[in-house]
């Protein structure tokens, strides 16, 4: 079993809309959770940490259920400009610097 | 500032052939790392250095070498290439305090043959 479980997608949505992406993890023990983007053939970039008391960052929310280890993304008012792949990034490490990465969920926003 | 760059961009290699990928980072991050990444299997953390001089192995680390002689570069080494290496390496960097927030180079695309 995976560390980090994805759907792979891809997400096709129209613009405006408003799409939430899953990811689960396997380890109990998993101190701190990421979403990190990655636009085709470039490097990744950290999107937003993602705490148990939820946050928002623009038109981004993410949130933690450490009970189901479950995190979320939800994306409202989708953009051309959001279409990349959302990795779930987890880590085990209290000095944060391991990381296990998802294999991603990809998203294309349709005009 | 150029941020982390790699090199090279690409590169074949036929099986048992060696090479060395460099990183190179100008922002004076304390902590390096070399992942790969294989289609649905997400990036994998092959071996990263918290300092110079210092090394540690990751997730994946058969099958490279690594060396940190300098705080602003990171040496990934294939002694003996294998098809199974075929892969986009990226090099990262980061900060000790913030060390989640990792900086990625552009990758490099290497296929063994």
């Amino acid at each position: 079993r995976k560390e980090v479980e994805q759907d792979p997608g891809p997400f096709n949505v129209p613009e405006g809309a408003t799409v939430a992406f899953n990811c689960t993890y396997s380890n109990s023990a998993s101190q701190s959770f990421f979403w990190y983007r990655q636009d085709c053939r470039k490097e990744p970039k950290l999107l937003m940490s993602v705490y148990s008391s939820g946050n928002e960052d623009g038109r981004f929310t993410a949130q933690l259920n450490r009970a189901s280890q479950y995190i979320s993304l939800l994306i409202r008012d989708s953009k051309l400009s959001d279409s990349a792949t959302y990795l779930c990034v987890v880590t085990l490490d209290t000095g944060r610097r391991a990381l296990t990465f998802g294999s991603g969920t990809r998203l294309q926003v349709q005009p | 500032n150029a941020g982390v760059t790699q090199t090279p961009k690409f590169r074949v290699l036929k099986t048992g052939q060696s090479m060395t990928l460099l990183c190179a980072q100008d922002m004076n991050h304390e902590y390096m790392y070399w992942y790969r990444q294989d289609p649905g299997m997400g990036l994998r953390l092959i071996h990263y250095s918290v300092g110079e001089g210092t090394t540690a192995k990751g997730e994946v680390p058969d099958g490279y070498n690594v060396s940190r002689l300098k705080k602003q570069n990171f040496l990934l080494g294939l002694e003996s290439a294998a098809p199974s290496q075929t892969s986009v390496y990226f090099c990262a960097s980061s900060y000790g305090d913030v060390a989640y927030e990792q900086y990625f180079g552009p990758g490099t695309r290497l296929t063994v043959t």
